[in-house]
């Protein structure tokens, strides 16, 4: 079945630092696979997906994250975190499920930044 | 311009009752979906609909009801017979016309249901 495994629940670095968000997903064929952004009280918003091509895909708000079929996995990095990217993370696979496209979410990584 | 609006933000429900969440979007995508979220337990799919007049149980649908009387809107009843309705509720809307589209989902706001 089609699952993602975020396995850090709640990370904290400092502003200025690197940062980067696990992600593994379970997908028997090639994955469509997103990064999404959540502030308290708000919905989600997309920082970046892939679907094909470069293994490197760059998103909104300086993030990155890089494909790695062998590890499955899609790690989201950030080369200097500032203060407004404290939120919640969540790293989805698309899936054809129920004759229907659907997203699989992970459970969040939530993320804090100190001064 | 387009968007998902749910309404309210807050609501607040009595042992017993049942209340409904509005969801409303005027980006004309077929498919609409309502996700339930708890802390630490990412998001959960209750119900979904990919055309007028049907829709499909998610994961978590016992509790909960749904109608897609129009392509803009989608409202979720939250039954007395869901136990636990706490919780931050999500809709979310994709165009699906191929599967690149299908996947790229607009979110509303949320609404959060506290029972009292």
């Amino acid at each position: 079945a089609q699952s993602v495994t975020q396995p850090d629940i709640h990370i904290t670095v400092s502003e200025g630092a690197s940062l980067e968000l696990r992600c593994n997903y379970s997908y028997g064929a090639t994955p469509y696979l997103f990064w999404y952004v959540q502030s308290p009280g708000q919905g989600l918003q997309l920082l970046l997906k892939y679907f094909s091509g470069d293994t490197l895909v760059q998103g909104i708000k300086g993030f990155e994250a890089e494909f790695k079929r062998s590890q499955s996995s899609f790690n989201l990095r950030k080369p200097s975190v500032h203060w407004s990217d404290a939120a919640e993370y969540f790293c989805a696979v698309g899936a054809r499920m129920g004759g229907s496209e659907k997203l699989v979410f992970g459970k969040g990584t939530k993320l804090t930044v100190n001064p | 311009d387009g968007g998902i609006t749910q309404s309210p933000k807050y609501l607040f429900r009595k042992e017993g009752q049942n209340v409904t969440l509005s969801c409303e979007q005027n980006l004309n995508h077929d498919a609409m979906y309502w996700y339930r979220q708890d802390p630490g337990q990412g998001l959960r799919l209750i119900y979904y609909s990919q055309i007028v007049n049907d829709f499909q149980k998610g994961d978590i649908a016992e509790g909960y009801s749904v109608s897609r009387e129009k392509k803009e809107s989608f409202p979720l009843t939250v039954t007395s017979a869901q136990k636990n309705p706490t919780a931050f509720y999500l809709c979310a809307s994709t165009d699906i016309k191929n599967r690149r589209s299908a996947y790229g989902y607009t979110f509303g706001s949320g609404t959060r249901l506290t029972v009292v």
